[in-house]
């Protein structure tokens, strides 16, 4: 069975400092990944996403993420963060004949300005 | 631009009471979810159907069943509303045509059974 661990349950950083938010899975067979943002009162957005490939994966509004399977990890990261960016973030794991998202319990950043 | 509604962004119903969240997509998406969402435990999977009229049970299927009737339509019900049924419940749509594709959601329904 699949499952995602996201080991820190709250992340503060300072405006303008770098970040990453880690995102451990457990899957038997290949593995599609993805993270998500949830801002306040809002439903999820696709951040990026990983299928095949390249294993770093850049989406929006900056962040980037790496995957690695050796260490069944999909760390993301942004290099400098913005009040903005202030989320709730959730990895995501489903794999190909199975549409089934499991899901991580969530970071919640916050941006210390 | 896809686009997943539910139909309540909140609800307030009594225990005991039959209660009926709605979704609908407008992508002509095969498979369609229903979420719960509370805080510490992430998003846990209810339902899902990848077809009109099929079903499947997610990780906590206890207290709840789902209708699909159209393809376009996904409904949550749950049969008698109880406290611990309080919480954000979330829809999502996608297709599996191609490779796999990402999961779109609607804004949530917050409920609160009292």
């Amino acid at each position: 069975a699949q499952s995602v661990t996201q080991l820190d349950s709250q992340v503060p950083v300072f405006e303008e400092a770098p970040v990453e938010l880690r995102c451990n899975y457990s899957s038997s067979v290949s593995v599609y990944l993805f993270w998500y943002v949830q801002y306040p009162n809002q439903g999820l957005q696709l951040l990026l996403k990983y299928l095949s490939g390249s294993t770093l994966v850049k989406g929006i509004n900056g962040f980037e993420a790496e995957f690695n399977k050796s260490q069944t990890s999909f760390h993301l990261r942004k290099p400098s963060v913005h009040i903005s960016d202030t989320a709730e973030y959730f990895c995501a794991v489903s794999y190909f004949g199975n549409e089934k998202l499991t899901f991580g319990t969530g970071t919640r950043l916050t941006i210390i300005p | 631009d896809v686009k997943v509604t539910q139909s309540s962004r909140y609800l307030v119903k009594r225990t005991g009471e039959k209660v009926f969240l709605e979704c609908v997509q407008d992508m002509d998406h095969e498979n369609m979810f229903w979420y719960r969402q509370d805080p510490g435990l992430g998003l846990r999977l209810i339902y899902f159907s990848y077809d009109v009229k099929m079903k499947e049970k997610g990780d906590i299927p206890e207290g709840y069943s789902v209708s699909r009737e159209k393809k376009e339509r996904f409904s949550l019900i749950l049969e008698s509303a109880s406290t611990n049924q309080t919480s954000m419940y979330l829809c999502a749509s996608s297709s599996y045509r191609g490779t796999n594709t990402e999961a779109f959601f609607g804004q949530g329904t917050r409920l609160t059974v009292v």
